[in-house]
């Protein structure tokens, strides 16, 4: 069955960075689009960034461009976030999910705090 | 302010139908891009419901159905059953913000 477990999330102050890692098992990492996803707390979904199997198409959403890197390494299927200059508003639990249209499997969760 | 528009709460009674409305535009929704639904059970990570606007994935029982009309979609819950207090969230891809959206979710209380 499909495993993603996040992890990497911790707290942070304001401009500082960190790094979100998500083992993936279960199904043929390779090919697939990742995605990571997260939800502020109290708050809604967005949709952060997506990577393609080969890792040659990449988008952020605008509220992390510039600051966010998303990379996998197929070969021990992993998917990764580095996120730099971060922000208060980037505090929620970030997700990895399988896929670029649609989530079809999420993990767990990692919560990332950005507060001085 | 979420793109997809979804009422804040329903509820219903147990045994009773539900349905949950996602509204979007012609830049989402209304330029045929598909509709996808999660549930969110409070503590929990979401999970897929339906997807490409009437989809179940295998394991989600059938009294979850969904439908899309013009430049909205619904979900609808048949038989409902105290374990579907949840979230539920809708999601398409808009094409003048170039990315996946999401509605602003809605919480779901069985009477």
């Amino acid at each position: 069955q499909v495993q993603l477990v996040e992890s990497g999330g911790g707290l942070v102050k304001p401009g500082g960075s960190l790094r979100l890692s998500c083992a993936a098992s279960g199904f043929s990492f390779s090919d697939f689009y990742m995605s990571w996803i997260r939800q502020a707390p109290a708050k809604g979904l967005e949709w952060v960034s997506y990577i393609s199997s080969s890792g040659s198409t990449i988008y952020y959403a605008d509220s992390v461009k510039g600051r966010f890197t998303i990379s996998r390494d197929n070969a021990k299927n992993s998917l990764s976030l580095q996120m730099d200059s971060l922000r208060a508003e980037d505090t929620a639990v970030y997700y990895c999910a399988k896929g670029y249209k649609y989530g079809s499997n999420w993990g767990q969760g990692t919560l990332v705090t950005v507060s001085s | 302010q979420s793109v997809l528009t979804q009422p804040p709460s329903v509820s219903g009674a147990s045994g009773q139908r539900v349905t949950i409305s996602c509204t979007g535009s012609s830049s989402n929704i209304g330029a045929g891009y598909d509709v996808h639904w999660y549930q969110q059970i409070p503590g929990t990570a979401p999970k897929l419901l339906i997807f490409g606007n009437t989809n179940r994935p295998s394991g989600v029982p059938d009294r979850f159905s969904g439908s899309k009309s013009g430049t909205s979609a619904s979900l609808a819950i048949t038989g409902l059953q105290a374990e579907d207090e949840a979230d539920y969230y809708c999601q398409s891809y808009d094409s003048s913000l170039s990315g996946a959206v999401f509605g602003g979710g809605t919480q779901l209380t069985v009477l």
